[in-house]
């Protein structure tokens, strides 16, 4: 099975910019989960999408939102960027109450 | 709020000798993973541990759960190089919601 993919790997904007982030889950995984890794605070849980209905939110501003099509892949977006959301961001899928199964992120700089 | 810790932070050790690696949390919780991440890479599933007394092993790593105590355990047995990583543990906020809170993450060097 091919694993958790994620675009675009590497992604430069500057402040007050948006951002908009792609994962594809591993093939039968409904739930998708959102996490930021930065080495101030570590990895952080953004929030977790399943069948399309967003079922936990981390705790993180009204800037970072998400969704879930019915093919199950996820988009985040970030909007008016700031210096501190520059961070690598994974997305996990799995299958309910399942191990989640990570993939290689995109790693966000603002400038 | 659930707290996970991890100890220690930074661990150097030499090839072939044998080391734990600890994982407190602070509420309650039956669900526990451990995940193993190389430098610029994303994060790789290495154990779940789902019932109090739960061992796994694979290779020279073994991961153990005690829910009473609310500790999970991480053990290398005669560590190589290739071991060299940064290990997470990671504990299900609620029960199987699928969100994850990590430990700070142990970087481990060992040095041949």
């Amino acid at each position: 099975k091919a694993g958790v993919t994620q675009t675009p790997r590497y992604l430069i904007k500057t402040r007050g910019q948006q951002v908009t982030l792609s994962c594809s889950p591993i093939s039968g995984h409904r739930s998708v989960s959102w996490y930021q890794q930065t080495p101030g605070q570590g990895l952080q849980f953004l929030f977790e999408y399943f069948s399309e209905t967003q079922r936990n939110k981390g705790n993180f501003p009204g800037r970072f939102s998400g969704r879930q099509f019915s093919n199950s892949r996820s988009e985040m977006n970030v909007s008016t960027l700031e210096l501190g959301d520059s961070a690598l961001y994974l997305c996990a899928s799995s299958s309910t109450f399942d191990t989640q199964y990570f993939g290689p992120g995109t790693r966000l700089t603002v400038l | 709020e659930l707290k996970v810790e991890q100890n220690p932070l930074f661990l150097s050790m030499q090839e072939g000798k044998n080391y734990t690696i600890y994982c407190n949390y602070s509420t309650t919780s039956d669900r526990l993973y451990w995940y193993r991440q190389d430098p610029g890479k994303s994060l790789e599933s290495l154990f779940v541990l789902l019932s109090n007394g739960a061992v796994k092993q694979e290779g020279r790593l073994m991961a153990s759960l005690d829910t009473k105590a609310r500790l999970s355990t991480l053990h290398i047995t005669a560590a190589v190089h290739d071991l060299s990583a940064t290990y997470f543990c990671a504990v299900d906020r609620d029960q199987g919601a699928q969100k994850l809170v990590f430990g700070q993450g142990t970087r481990l060097t060992i040095n041949p």
